[in-house]
């Protein structure tokens, strides 16, 4: 099993599907995290979970609603999505939320993405 | 302007030495890092640089920092066609870690 697994890889959709983006690891970590990624800009943080707790909303359309089950697993739910929101979305995880010290040097271990087209 | 900021685009031939650049905005960031993405994949920490520290070797690698100037550079020595890739500079700010655009390097023959 790798660390941090995505489906779909690939994923079409009309602007009026409902679609939802899996992500599960198996590294044990405590803390998960929905980036987006569109060529020629920053890596854009999405939305932070902590313990299955939501700790950081980006200020993101309410077209996508994360969820968080456990530890282990993140969702991300898609609803009358615009054609600007194709991108590729990475899911990551980390040992903890931001710097712990000692051994922790804050690394986020990311799943390959799953690369989203809206028509 | 941009949290971390990097070129767009390098291009290198094989052989020769890649560098490159970035800059970020946050003076207390502890760490430094530098991730790449090969193609059809997602990120995956190369390397990184503790902010007490202003040079970090490892193996073909070797970061620079200047946290005077908030200045980041990775330099691949020896550039193959395998380090074609992106490359992102982030910097920890505030427990989050803030990406660049990420750099794509091509290495021609």
């Amino acid at each position: 099993e790798t660390g941090v697994t995505q489906t779909p890889r690939h994923l079409v959709m009309g602007m009026t599907n409902k679609k939802s983006l899996k992500c599960e690891q198996h590294l044990g970590h405590n803390a998960m995290y929905w980036y987006k990624q569109s060529a020629k800009k920053p890596l854009e943080l999405m939305f932070v979970y902590n313990f299955k707790e939501q700790t950081e909303n980006n200020s993101v359309p309410s077209r996508f609603s994360p969820e968080c089950p456990n530890s282990s697993h993140l969702f991300l739910h898609l609803h009358t999505l615009q054609p600007e929101d194709s991108a590729l979305y990475l899911c990551a995880s980390s040992q903890t939320l931001g710097l712990a010290g000692g051994q922790d040097t804050g690394e986020l271990f990311f799943g390959e993405g799953s690369r989203l087209t809206v028509l | 302007g941009e949290d971390v900021e990097q070129s767009l685009f390098l291009s290198v031939r094989e052989g020769d030495s890649s560098v490159i650049n970035c800059t970020y905005t946050d003076s207390s960031s502890t760490y430094l890092y530098w991730y790449k993405q090969e193609p059809g994949a997602g990120l995956q920490l190369l390397t990184y640089i503790f902010s007490n520290m202003d040079m970090k070797q490892d193996q073909r690698l070797t970061v620079l920092l200047n946290k005077k100037d908030k200045h980041l550079s990775l330099r691949i020595a020896d550039t193959q066609t395998g380090d074609s890739a992106i490359y992102f500079c982030a910097a920890d700010s505030w427990g989050k870690l803030q990406f660049g655009a990420g750099t794509q390097v091509v290495v021609t023959p």
